[in-house]
């Protein structure tokens, strides 16, 4: 168990409709990031927060957004899905920014399904 | 940009025979290096990384040198067990630590 937690595990929905996957990191994490996983891209990089401020965007689209609330909690939403977004989104949190803080730890991921 | 390369899988195995999944990585700077497992239906756990230059990471038996000259970070493991079955994501992570970059993962399957 690595300390990260995100809800829901399993979301299914049909397309362009929105939902919102959420994330808690590890006790004292104040980064937070977001992956997605899908056959054809594989692992890639969406977005950072760190200490509620947005610090990096990767391959993320318009229609994602996400957010880092001050108890530092994240979610993630995802409007006008496509059956393309069915994939599985991870969290994952570090300690801090900096040499020292750069292990990311990984939450069991949400498994979204656009019908 | 950054990069990593992994060895495409499956790579099949009998149980403890010696494993090696290689891995190439370009990237500016100076990168720390990681090496993930995700068991079926599971997350991604880190097995273990390295953040300079000759350093061995080690865990459950799994290791793994950085090599900056040849720029690899290959996992080896001198005996597998079926329940290594996984897949494996090679990954690295430079300057301030902003984002994994991945490899494609090699999917092992450790058969008795």
């Amino acid at each position: 168990d690595s300390g990260v937690t995100q809800t829901p595990k399993h979301l299914i929905t049909a397309t362009g409709q929105r939902v919102t996957l959420r994330c808690s990191p590890r006790s004292g994490d104040l980064s937070v990031y977001w992956y997605q996983q899908s056959l054809d891209q594989g692992l890639q990089f969406l977005i950072q927060y760190y200490n509620g401020e947005e610090r990096a965007k990767g391959n993320i689209l318009e229609r994602f957004s996400a957010q880092q609330f001050p108890d530092l909690h994240s979610e993630l939403n995802l409007s006008s899905l496509e059956l393309g977004d069915s994939a599985l989104y991870f969290c994952a949190s570090s300690a801090r920014q900096g040499a020292s803080a750069d292990t990311q730890y990984f939450g069991p991921g949400t498994r979204l399904t656009v019908l | 940009g950054d990069s990593v390369t992994q060895m495409e899988g499956p790579v099949t195995l009998s149980e403890e025979a010696f494993l090696t999944i290689n891995c190439t990585y370009t990237a500016t700077g100076y990168p720390s290096l990681f090496w993930y497992v995700q068991y079926p239906g599971e997350g991604l756990q880190l097995l273990l990384k390295a953040t300079k230059a000759d350093d061995k990471g080690s865990n459950k038996g799994f290791e793994a040198t950085y090599r900056k000259e040849t720029t690899s970070f290959h996992l080896e493991k001198g005996s597998v067990q079926v329940s290594d079955s996984a897949v494996y994501f090679c990954a690295l992570v430079t300057g301030g630590g902003n984002k994994l970059t991945f490899g494609t993962g090699t999917q092992l399957k450790v058969e008795l």
